[in-house]
């Protein structure tokens, strides 16, 4: 079975600059999470999707995060503008139907660094 | 709302030697747990997990228990080895659907 691919796997940008993540998940899997996780702190769930539709993006900074998930497949995660404090790692994540009790599959994610 | 706990870090340790890494927890209802590891340069593998009170997750060597009296999940591991090296999350699946709130790591070290 094929892992999350996630692409690109670094990036560096200027601050006020964009930036956009793409992710493939597991084939299959319903639901597909994006985490942030910022050096020396555990990931912090930014957006999860089941299928196409958004079941929690509350700590998804709205003004500059976007994110989707067309066809209920692969997504992309936007920042624009980005702030210094956007650089971290952005973590994809991929579960079938018993995600809560099995935990689910990580990809190797897209480290950032904003400048 | 949910949180997880783990011990500070950095631990270093020598090869053989007793592993223990602490981890507690706040939660509503009944989440299950999970600790997952991070190797140098790659992406949160899972590496056990346990579902239910007195459940007990194992896998590598590495054991650690859902002890919801005193809402913990230590990890624990009998004889380290160097390639055990890592940064290791404590983790809760609550009752928001998949969602996971993770602790804030501990860094692992072993040295031959």
């Amino acid at each position: 079975e094929a892992g999350v691919a996630q692409s690109p796997r670094y990036k560096i940008i200027e601050k006020r600059q964009s930036v956009a993540f793409w992710c493939n998940p597991i084939s299959g899997h319903a639901t597909l999470y994006w985490y942030q996780q910022i050096l020396g702190q555990g990931p912090k769930l930014l957006i999860q999707f089941q299928n196409n539709g958004v079941v929690d993006d509350s700590q998804l900074p709205k003004d500059r995060f976007s994110a989707e998930r067309l066809k209920g497949v692969d997504s992309t995660l936007k920042i624009q503008p980005a702030k210094l404090e956007d650089s971290a790692v952005y973590l994809c994540a991929s579960s079938g139907t018993r995600g809560r009790n099995y935990g689910y599959t990580f990809g190797s994610g897209t480290r950032l660094t904003v400048v | 709302g949910d949180s997880v706990t783990q011990m500070e870090g950095p631990v270093t340790l020598s090869e053989e030697a007793f592993l223990t890494i602490n981890c507690t927890y706040t939660a509503t209802g009944y989440p299950s747990l999970f600790w997952y590891v991070q190797y140098p340069g790659e992406g949160l593998q899972l590496l056990l997990k346990a579902t239910k009170a007195d459940d007990k997750g194992s896998n590598k060597g590495f054991e650690a228990t859902y002890r919801k009296e005193t809402t913990s999940f230590h990890l624990e591991k009998g004889s380290v080895q160097v390639s055990d090296s890592a940064v290791y999350f404590c983790a809760l699946g609550g009752t928001s659907y998949g969602k996971l709130t993770f602790g804030q790591g501990t860094i692992l070290t072993v040295h031959p």
